[in-house]
Formats: C-alpha cells, sequence, structure tokens
C-alpha cells in the first residue's frame, strides 16, 4: 500500500530535549515537505526537499532542522524544543511524475512541549 | 508576500443544496492549484489540482474547482451537499518555477445540515 508513516503519532516532551520526528514514504516520490497546522492558520510550510541531500527553507523553519540522505526517509529534528512548537506536524510526499503534483499526507504527529 | 486567502472560516449549507468554498491566491507566476480535505481526527486528503488546460477541473467525490485566472481565484464547488461532505478544507497553491514551495490557505470548515 502507498503510503506516508510518522512516528511517534503523539509526544509529550520538555522544553530543551531534543527529539526527532521520522517521515517514510514507499512511493519513490523526489519531493518531500514538513508541515505544522494551527488553528486559524492552515498549514505552514517548515522545511522541503526536492532530492537526496537537497532541502530548502519554507515559510517557518526557525527552530527546526531536517535532513534528507536517503530518497524515502525526510526526519524533523527539533534540537531545542520550545512550548511554541506544540502543533500537529504532517510530513507529506509529491512527484511531478506522470502528471501527479499532488502531496500524500502522513497521518500527523502532535507534539505537546511544555 | 505570497498568501491564499480563503474568506470564509466556515461555511454552512443544507444537504442537496449547492456549495460553494472560496479561494483566491497572491502568488507570482502561474501556480499549481489545489484542494485538500481534511475529516476529524484524520490526514489530509488530495481532492482536485488545476495544471494547466479546462479551467474547470473535477476531482473526488463529485466536487469541481473553477480556476480563475483573472481574478487568481480557485473556488471549490459541489452541485448537491451531502452531510458527510462535512470536513476541514484547504486551497493550495504551488510554484511552478521549478521548487517544491507551497503556500495553504488558513482553512474553511464546511458544515452540512441533514
Amino acid at each position: 500500500e502507498a503510503q506516508v508513516t510518522q512516528n511517534p503519532r503523539y509526544l509529550i516532551t520538555v522544553t530543551g530535549k531534543k527529539l526527532t520526528v521520522t517521515c517514510s514514504q514507499n512511493m519513490n516520490h523526489e519531493y518531500m515537505s514538513w508541515y505544522r497546522q494551527d488553528p486559524g492558520l492552515g498549514l505552514r510550510q517548515i522545511y522541503y526537499s526536492m532530492n537526496v541531500e537537497v532541502t530548502d527553507k519554507g515559510d517557518v523553519p526557525e527552530g527546526y532542522k531536517v535532513s534528507r540522505k536517503e530518497k524515502r526517509n525526510f526526519p524533523l529534528i527539533l534540537e531545542s524544543p520550545s512550548p511554541n512548537q506544540t502543533s500537529l506536524y504532517f510530513c507529506a510526499s509529491s512527484s511531478d511524475r506522470s502528471s501527479s503534483y499532488e502531496q500524500y499526507f502522513g497521518p500527523g504527529t502532535r507534539l505537546t512541549v511544555t | 508576500a505570497q498568501s491564499v486567502a480563503q474568506p470564509e472560516d466556515q461555511v454552512n449549507v443544507a444537504e442537496g443544496n449547492p456549495l460553494t468554498v472560496k479561494c483566491t491566491y497572491s502568488v507570482s507566476g502561474n501556480p499549481y492549484l489545489f484542494w485538500y480535505v481534511q475529516y476529524p481526527n484524520r490526514g489530509l486528503q488530495f481532492l482536485l489540482k488545476y495544471i494547466t488546460g479546462d479551467n474547470l477541473v473535477k476531482g473526488s467525490y463529485g466536487f469541481e474547482a473553477e480556476f480563475n485566472k483573472s481574478q487568481t481565484s480557485f473556488h471549490l464547488k459541489k452541485p448537491s451537499a451531502l452531510v458527510s461532505d462535512s470536513a476541514l478544507y484547504f486551497c493550495a497553491v504551488r510554484d511552478r518555477s521549478g521548487g517544491f514551495k507551497t503556500i495553504f490557505g488558513a482553512g474553511t470548515r464546511l458544515f452540512v445540515k441533514a
């Protein structure tokens, strides 16, 4: 089954404790992206990647890091989480092959930073 | 600044009536345009897209959208609403210039009353 998986689905942590949210896709998509969803703000793009070792900032990259060492994986790293990073996070993947273009989203990770 | 506007936080419609969810954008160039839907406690699902060609595009679950270049709008429509259409709808635009920068609107919550 074609899918995007994220782990963990729920995470409660404390300020300053480094964490990683993993994302993996099995569709051989070249594009991957991270978003955060906050009430009234929709989804805001944090970082995206156009292929292995190619990443770029979205609209809200501060406080986040990403890497793309393998095509299928795109982890999101919070080196020193703060309460304003409490949010619902989505990973997505996409491809321009076969005129596709749309994004496939993971199930989301709800992060609470206390 | 590039932006996507969904001017209505909420749209209420009676079952069987037509529905429209509005989206306008302010983005340079001719972006790719998308609609996604989020059902309660679930991830986002792709509904439809405009890439090129006919201004009226048809998508999943009987939804359609009309691209209007002069008004920079991409309104989502359905001729006859169902209670099961009740969800949160997001309009999104993606830069066509070769990147993967994507901007989402804040979302419109659709309530369909039986």
